[in-house]
């Protein structure tokens, strides 16, 4: 059982556009930036967006990121077929001191 | 480049022991901090340790606390992660990370880039 909650799958067509949602609270999103990662089939995860809402260098601004009290959301506009992947949110846990992700949210760009 | 190359892992019975290592290159490594995280077989990710670019402070997940420790050396640019008492819940992907950010304090914590993985089998 993950400490923040992400849907399990999300779908949506090329060229349209889609937002994960993660769902956590105040000792962890309420009150800490969000990340989020992108993991390829077979490779390692990849940072797309951290402090909320900032795109690392190299990362299409196609990438965004939000966040509004416990809950944060990626959005990912102009969908390629490229972008078929597990997500994941994470974040600090204040309650915890340790870091926590989400379940991860499979991505099939139909 | 950045590059974090792990090793270190195979198949181990329960209750033995094991030690990964991650090799940095490409950056300053010991103004960063470095995480372990790992990835159960089909599962997500689960974060498992942090140290800070001094070796000052080091944070666990409660899965692993007591039985992991992680630890650098920074004249080498590696990082470390002893693991003992393992059981096959263990059994994971492990990962090394780089903190985005140089000398961040836990709770600031972006991993960028992570190494390729090494693969730790606990079973007998």
């Amino acid at each position: 059982q993950s400490v923040l909650t992400q849907p399990p799958s999300v779908s949506a067509a090329p060229g349209q556009k889609v937002t994960i949602s993660c769902s956590g609270s105040s000792s962890n999103i309420g009150n800490n930036y969000v990340s989020w990662y992108q993991q390829l089939p077979g490779t390692a995860p990849k940072l797309l967006i951290y402090d909320n809402n900032k795109r690392p260098s190299g990362i299409p601004d196609r990438f965004s990121g939000s966040k509004s009290g416990t809950s944060a959301t990626l959005g990912i506009t102009g969908l390629q077929t490229g972008d078929e992947a597990d997500y994941y949110c994470g974040t600090w846990d204040s309650s915890l001191s340790a870091a926590v992700f989400g379940g991860g949210t499979q991505l099939t760009v139909l | 480049q950045v590059q974090l190359v792990e090793s270190g892992g195979g198949v181990v019975q329960p209750g033995g022991s094991l030690r990964l290592s991650c090799a940095a290159s490409g950056f300053t490594f010991s103004s960063y901090g470095m995480h372990w995280v790992r990835q159960a077989p089909g599962k997500g990710l689960e974060w498992v340790a942090f140290i800070r670019y001094d070796g000052s402070n080091k944070y666990y997940a409660d899965s692993v606390k007591g039985r992991f420790t992680i630890s650098r050396d920074n004249s080498k640019n590696t990082l470390y992660l002893q693991m003992n008492s393992l059981r096959a819940e263990d059994t994971a992907v492990y990962y090394c990370a780089k903190d985005l950010a140089s000398k961040a304090a836990a709770g600031n914590n972006w991993f960028d880039p992570w190494g390729q993985g090494t693969l730790v089998t606990v079973s007998s």
